[in-house]
């Protein structure tokens, strides 16, 4: 069965924190990972990654993707209030008319000020 | 931002009714989605379109149906809608993969539904 596990559920942490998301999967006919910010509406596109150890990085956001092993983390450096949200990580998974996006359950993460 | 409208974006209604949410999208983007959001699942696909009256089923597309007369609508139908199909319903689009790469799908803010 195809799946996608994000760790932890949730987190609190202080502005000015670092966090690091994770996001594990074992998924079918992969074609990329995506993470999406959720606030109180339609998540919001961060990254596509399709290339093993090669990051991407969006002012305090970074990404990474490890194929072999079947995971990828987000970093969020310097943690200001605005970026308490869902976390979402997506794998893309390629089907015989299209693509389409398996989930995680998505990491809570709350900055308190 | 993506221009994608979903309408309604509340609706409560009764076991046994029928429901459609409608997606409009002003991006001419060729591939559309229905996802629905419930707690500890994250979002799974109900159906997805490819084209024009071109759908397939997602992983819980049953107890629902969608249609696409033209590129910019895409609509989901509850037939006689139950209470286990309350839920936040999102649509998303994207555009044509093109050479082989991916492209990512961006969502519309979508419709809270309470069945009752």
């Amino acid at each position: 069965e195809d799946k996608v596990v994000q760790s932890p559920l949730s987190l609190v942490v202080h502005e000015g924190d670092t966090v690091t998301l994770n996001c594990s999967y074992e998924v079918t006919n992969f074609r990329s990972l995506l993470w999406y910010k959720q606030e109180k509406k339609a998540p919001t596109f961060l990254f596509m990654l399709t290339s093993s150890g090669i990051e991407k990085k969006s002012g305090r956001l970074s990404s990474i993707l490890d194929k072999k092993e079947l995971f990828s983390i987000l970093n969020i450096t310097a943690t200001q209030t605005g970026d308490s949200a869902v976390y979402l990580c997506a794998v893309t998974q390629a089907m015989e008319y299209g693509n389409k996006l398996v989930f995680g359950a998505g990491t809570i993460l709350r900055v308190k000020s | 931002d993506a221009g994608i409208t979903q309408s309604p974006r509340h609706k409560v209604t009764e076991t046994g009714t029928p429901v459609t949410l409608r997606c409009h999208q002003t991006e001419n983007h060729r591939y559309m989605y229905w996802y629905r959001q419930d707690p500890g699942h994250g979002l799974r696909l109900i159906h997805y379109s490819y084209g024009v009256k071109d759908t397939d089923k997602g992983e819980v597309s049953d107890g629902y149906s969608v249609s696409r007369s033209k590129t910019e609508d895409f609509l989901l139908t509850l037939e006689s809608a139950t209470s286990s199909q309350t839920s936040v319903y999102f649509c998303a689009i994207s555009e044509s993969p093109w050479r082989g790469s991916n492209q990512p799908q961006h969502f519309g803010d979508g419709t809270r539904l309470s069945i009752l």
